[in-house]
């Protein structure tokens, strides 16, 4: 039982470029969410979703598209990648948007350069 | 705004004592508060939990407070050991009522080292 599967652990980009951050989860679990940590931030939601095929912005969406087209999958897309978006990413996920607690991957570290 | 405050960086605590971890909201629409712990390169991990109609929830050595009326929250842990040293998260979820509703709004973070 792998939980919270996020894909890679490590990237650097340069300024401009795409990329998309992978997140697999095999609990079945209806909510699934992308958080991002900074230092003296916190973790602060980016998107959401509680379902398949439904998907809705968080506290810090610009930069950032998701699509969840299958229960299991949530991918992350970054669109033209900026160095404000250097961060540590996470996927989270629940059984649904009510229930308690969210699981965590073990996140993607990102830098821009 | 920070809806939900760790105002202490770090804590400093020897081990067998006990650590208290703060914590407070200024959103009257959360219904249920969690501290998560996180370790170096993981993710963070739940820890405990205490839902707004509670004002004590207990696991073990780890005992979460609410003080609804002052929007106060705190971690104690009794008694502390090394490997209690990490980075604690408290989180608030929103209620069905607000535009936080299912969300998890966390605070900044404290950082628990418990020297041997």
């Amino acid at each position: 039982n792998a939980g919270v599967t996020q894909t890679p652990k490590f990237q650097v980009l340069k300024t401009g470029q795409s990329m998309t951050l992978q997140c697999a989860q095999d609990m079945n679990h209806e909510y699934m969410s992308w958080y991002r940590q900074d230092p003296g931030m916190g973790l602060r939601l980016i998107h959401y979703s509680v379902g398949a095929g439904i998907t809705d912005q968080g506290e810090v969406p610009n930069g950032y598209n998701v699509s969840r087209s299958t229960t299991e999958d949530f991918p992350l897309r970054l669109l033209s990648a900026a160095p404000s978006q250097t961060s540590v990413y996470f996927c989270a996920t629940s059984r649904d948007v009510e229930y308690q607690p969210q699981h965590f991957g073990d996140g993607t570290r990102l830098s821009i350069l | 705004d920070q809806q939900v405050k760790q105002n202490s960086p770090s804590l400093s605590v020897q081990e067998g004592r006990i650590s208290i971890l703060n914590c407070d909201y200024t959103n009257s629409m959360f219904d249920y508060f969690l501290w998560y712990k996180k370790y170096p390169a993981e993710g963070p991990t739940f820890l405990i939990s205490i839902s707004s109609i509670k004002d004590k929830n207990e696991d073990g050595r780890f005992t979460v407070f609410l003080n609804k009326s002052a929007k106060h929250l705190s971690l104690h842990i009794v008694p502390s050991q090394p490997g209690d040293s990490a980075v604690y998260f408290c989180a608030a979820k929103g209620n069905a009522g607000g535009t936080s509703y299912g969300k998890l709004t966390f605070g900044q973070g404290t950082i628990l080292t418990v020297h041997p």
